[in-house]
């Protein structure tokens, strides 16, 4: 177990909706990604947050976003959810923005009809 | 153009023979690789990081790094049927994020 939790682990929504995914951090670590996993496919960068800070982001238009909480937890917002949102989001916790080794949580399973 | 590039596979190996995954890489910027194991329908479980060239042994994994080359390897000895699973290579290429290959699939035949 790497002490990263996510939730809900499952969730279904349909297009047009909005969604919120929970991610607490290992303890000590105060850096939180979140990668999208379609079925496969390897998980793709979404954005990072570091002390609190966005501190990255990968080709995900605005309507992905986040923020990170001063206990380090973060949250992965998606607007106007579409099809292809259908995926595996992960969250991984690290320390020092993400240079060391990230250590992913079971992830959230999202399916959007 | 990828940055990270895995054969998808399947990889079919006896059980107790030696599994090879290899991953190869662009970026020349600086660089740690990193060996996830991912069993179908859960997320990706670390079993090496790599930074710098040679090999690095854990237990039955050994993993190594040919920076000249661009290239990253992982051996399985003594492979087991729960070895079977996705084997992603990800890549730090000196920013915050991991670039993931597209992962292979290994499967140990009893």
């Amino acid at each position: 177990e790497t002490g990263v939790t996510q939730s809900p682990t499952h969730l279904i929504k349909t297009r047009g909706q909005q969604v919120t995914l929970r991610c607490s951090s290992q303890s000590g670590h105060n850096t939180v990604s979140w990668y999208q996993q379609a079925l496969g496919q390897g998980p793709q960068f979404i954005f990072q947050y570091y002390r609190e800070e966005e501190n990255g982001r990968g080709n995900f238009p605005p309507r992905f976003s986040g923020l990170q909480f001063p206990n380090y937890s973060s949250e992965l917002n998606v607007n106007a959810l579409e099809l292809d949102d259908s995926a595996l989001y992960l969250c991984a916790s690290s320390t020092s923005g993400g240079r060391e080794t990230q250590y992913f949580g079971p992830g959230t399973r999202l399916l959007v009809l | 153009q990828k940055e990270v590039e895995q054969n998808s596979g399947p990889l079919s190996v006896p059980e107790g023979a030696i599994a090879s995954l290899n991953c190869t890489y662009s970026d020349r910027g600086s660089q740690s690789f990193f060996w996830y194991r991912q069993y179908s329908g859960k997320s990706p479980e670390l079993i090496m990081s790599i930074y710098s060239n040679g090999d690095k042994e854990d237990g039955r994994f050994t993993a190594q790094l040919n920076k000249a080359s661009q290239y990253v390897s992982l051996l399985i000895r003594d492979s087991q049927p729960s070895d079977s699973a996705t084997y992603l290579c990800a890549g730090n290429f000196g920013n915050e994020k991991l670039t993931f290959g597209t992962g292979t699939r290994l499967t140990i035949i009893p």
